[in-house]
């Protein structure tokens, strides 16, 4: 089975500048997580898609962190214009959502805002 | 609204037994546990369900306390692979019927040969 794949694996950019993060989920899962993980910390949920479809996003800062996914598989992060508290590693994760599954992550996209 | 987890960091020796607890301030429905190396993504190991038996992966156990708010991570026997960081995630309930986990603070194991 292939796992969740996310890239770019690192991306550096100066603040104020856009960037954008892609992940691509198990085959068939229908729930796909973004996580941003501060070095040190543990990572904290930005927003949450079931199918094409939002379930939470209540943690994010929707000034600037935008992120869809049209087709409910592959699902694209945004940030617009990045700030240097931005800098941290973004994970994404998907679930099968039966209740009993945990989460498979991807390998994440280190962010560094100068 | 994070889940705490305890100790913050240990140092093992090969062989040795660990054990990291994870207290939540809200009601547990249920725990997942995470294993994540410097510089990978965290790795599944287990799901605590309420009022499931306790569970088990390798020499890695958990238990889930319902009334305590906490579950507790053991692990028998450590190896050098158990290296890494810790992280316990709870279960938060949403609106119809969705959920979502929060990740706790992370607890940072070294084993050491």
């Amino acid at each position: 089975e292939a796992g969740v794949a996310q890239s770019p694996r690192y991306k550096i950019i100066e603040k104020r500048q856009s960037v954008a993060f892609w992940c691509n989920p198990i085959s068939g899962h229908a729930t796909l997580y973004w996580y941003q993980q501060i070095l040190g910390q543990g990572p904290k949920l930005l927003i949450q898609f079931q199918n094409n479809g939002v379930v939470d996003d209540s943690q994010l800062p929707k000034d600037r962190f935008s992120a869809e996914r049209l087709k409910g598989v592959d699902s694209t992060l945004k940030i617009q214009p990045a700030k240097l508290e931005d800098s941290a590693v973004y994970l994404c994760a998907s679930s099968a959502g039966r209740g009993f599954d945990g989460y498979t992550f991807g390998s994440g996209t280190r962010l560094t805002v100068v | 609204q994070q889940p705490v987890q305890s100790p913050q960091a240990v140092i093992l020796r090969e062989g040795e037994d660990a054990v990291i607890n994870c207290s939540s301030s809200k009601a547990l429905y249920s725990v997942h546990w995470y294993r994540q190396k410097h510089g990978e993504a965290p790795v599944f190991l287990m799901i605590l369900l309420k009022g499931g038996e306790q569970k088990g992966h390798e020499k890695i156990s958990a238990s889930f306390n319902e009334k305590k708010q906490q579950s507790s991570l053991y692990l028998t026997a450590s190896q050098l692979s158990y290296s890494g960081t810790y992280f316990c995630g709870t279960r938060r309930e949403g609106a119809s019927g969705t959920y979502k986990y929060i990740f706790g603070t992370g607890t940072r194991l070294k084993v050491l040969a």
